[in-house]
């Protein structure tokens, strides 16, 4: 079955810090590996997407990582800003397992608090 | 481009009515579709999740059920909601080489 951890489970930061936040996975069969943002009473917004052929994506001040032979991602914001504060969130979409079960589930960790003050 | 209607954003309903949430999805075809659950300061909990049509595999016992009629639409149903069931629930879609991506969600309160 597969499990997503993600760690810390809340960081506060003051403006301008580099930061990284950690998402880990229990099954490497993964078809690709997704980083969310969740602001508070809204839907998920998509950040970055990275298959599973991939090590890394870039968006602006955002870099995630993949090492899936070892079941983990980074996700890196440089310079933050007040305006980063949200939930984010990984998440991924398995592969079928040789029973059959599990395909195409997606699953969730349960996401990083992030509050960066001014 | 590709998008979910989730519709209402909120509903109040009371112990032991029914409830049906639908969900359409645009802009992608033969999807993976999925229904959570979110509590007040929690992760997403998967309800049900669907590959196919009349593909239902579900993830939690509990007092809700789902269907998808066609491709592009998936709906959250229960014959007697309880005070458990509120929370916020999401529908989204997913394909293996594109983003998932969200509905809006619906805020559903209990009384």
């Amino acid at each position: 079955k597969q499990e997503v951890t993600q760690i810390p489970a809340a960081l506060s930061v003051p403006e301008g810090e580099n930061l990284v936040l950690n998402c880990s996975f229990t099954d490497s069969a993964i078809y690709n590996l997704q980083w969310f943002r969740q602001d508070p009473g809204k839907g998920l917004t998509s950040l970055l997407l990275i298959q599973s052929s991939q090590r890394e994506q870039t968006s602006g001040r955002l870099n995630a990582s993949l090492d899936k032979s070892s079941g983990r991602s980074t996700l890196y914001i440089a310079a933050s800003q007040p305006g980063d504060s949200a939930t984010y969130l990984c998440a991924v979409l398995t592969v079928p397992n040789a029973g059959g079960t599990s395909y195409g589930k997606l699953t969730f960790g349960q996401g990083t608090i992030l509050t960066v003050h001014p | 481009s590709q998008t979910i209607h989730q519709w209402p954003a909120t509903l109040v309903q009371p112990v032991g009515s029914p409830l049906s949430l639908e969900c359409t999805v645009e802009g992608t075809s033969n999807p993976n579709l999925y229904w959570y659950r979110q509590a007040a300061g929690r992760g997403l909990q998967l309800l049900f999740y669907s590959v196919g049509i009349g593909q239902i595999s579900s993830e939690v016992p509990q007092n809700l059920s789902a269907s998808r009629p066609q491709d592009r639409q998936f709906i959250l149903s229960s014959k007697k909601l309880l005070l458990s069931d509120s929370g916020f629930y999401l529908c989204a879609a997913a394909r293996v080489n594109t983003e998932a991506f969200f509905g809006q969600g619906t805020r559903l309160t209990v009384v």
